[in-house]
């Protein structure tokens, strides 16, 4: 099956700085990869996606990119804001799964 | 548009006691279900999957089972709770191609 590993597990930047997540999987038949972000308490929510056709993807002040050669997918996060301040989950189904395979999370920790 | 509900909010119950969490999809048809528990900082632990009515795939042998008695609706139940089944417990839905998930407000359970 999918192998999915995340990191960092935790990340702490000043406000205004960039963050970088990085996810690499197991399955190269892998042609969709979301992010997730889950505040505390609260429930995940999908917050931007990619899939294998294209290389970049950006949304405001988040952006993912992949890299399929290397099996590798990032989440990219500029002037963060305190409200960045959540646990981001990568995630992918693999090939020809509707079970969708977990990273462990990244606690991300913007201090004002 | 879809919507998924999931109740109770916060459950408290004593160990060995049965547990009964109910989750309903509207807006939809013949959705994938999902039920995952997250212990406290921890990442999303995939419990079971239903890709259709009465079809349940378990993901981690233990003394939960869950049911789908109807298209919509996933129900997650025990017979006698164990301390270890504390956690926060997450019903989702996704469409055939198990991709995005949209996930409930989820239940926080608490075994004492």
């Amino acid at each position: 099956g999918e192998n999915v590993e995340q990191h960092p597990s935790t990340l702490s930047v000043q406000e205004g700085d960039s963050a970088v997540i990085k996810c690499t999987y197991s399955d190269s038949a892998s042609n969709y990869f979301p992010w997730y972000k889950q505040e505390l308490g609260k429930r995940p929510q999908l917050i931007i996606d990619i899939r294998s056709n294209v290389g970049e993807k950006k949304d405001q002040r988040i952006a993912v990119t992949l890299n399929k050669t290397a099996k590798h997918f990032s989440l990219h996060i500029t002037e963060t804001q305190p409200e960045d301040s959540a646990v981001y989950f990568c995630a992918t189904p693999g090939g020809g799964s509707y079970i969708p395979t977990f990273g462990r999370g990244t606690s991300l920790i913007v201090h004002p | 548009s879809q919507t998924i509900h999931q109740w109770p909010a916060t459950l408290v119950q004593p160990v060995g006691s049965p547990l009964s969490l109910e989750c309903t999809v509207e807006g939809t048809s013949n959705p994938n279900l999902y039920w995952y528990r997250q212990a406290a900082g921890r990442g999303l632990q995939l419990l079971f999957y239903s890709v259709g009515i009465g079809q349940i795939s378990s993901e981690v042998p233990q003394n939960l089972s869950a049911s789908r008695p109807q298209d919509r609706q996933f129900i997650l139940s025990s017979k006698k709770l164990l301390l270890s089944d504390s956690g926060f417990y997450l019903c989702a839905w996704s469409t055939g191609k198990g991709e995005k998930l949209f996930f409930g407000s989820g239940t926080q359970l608490s075994v004492l």
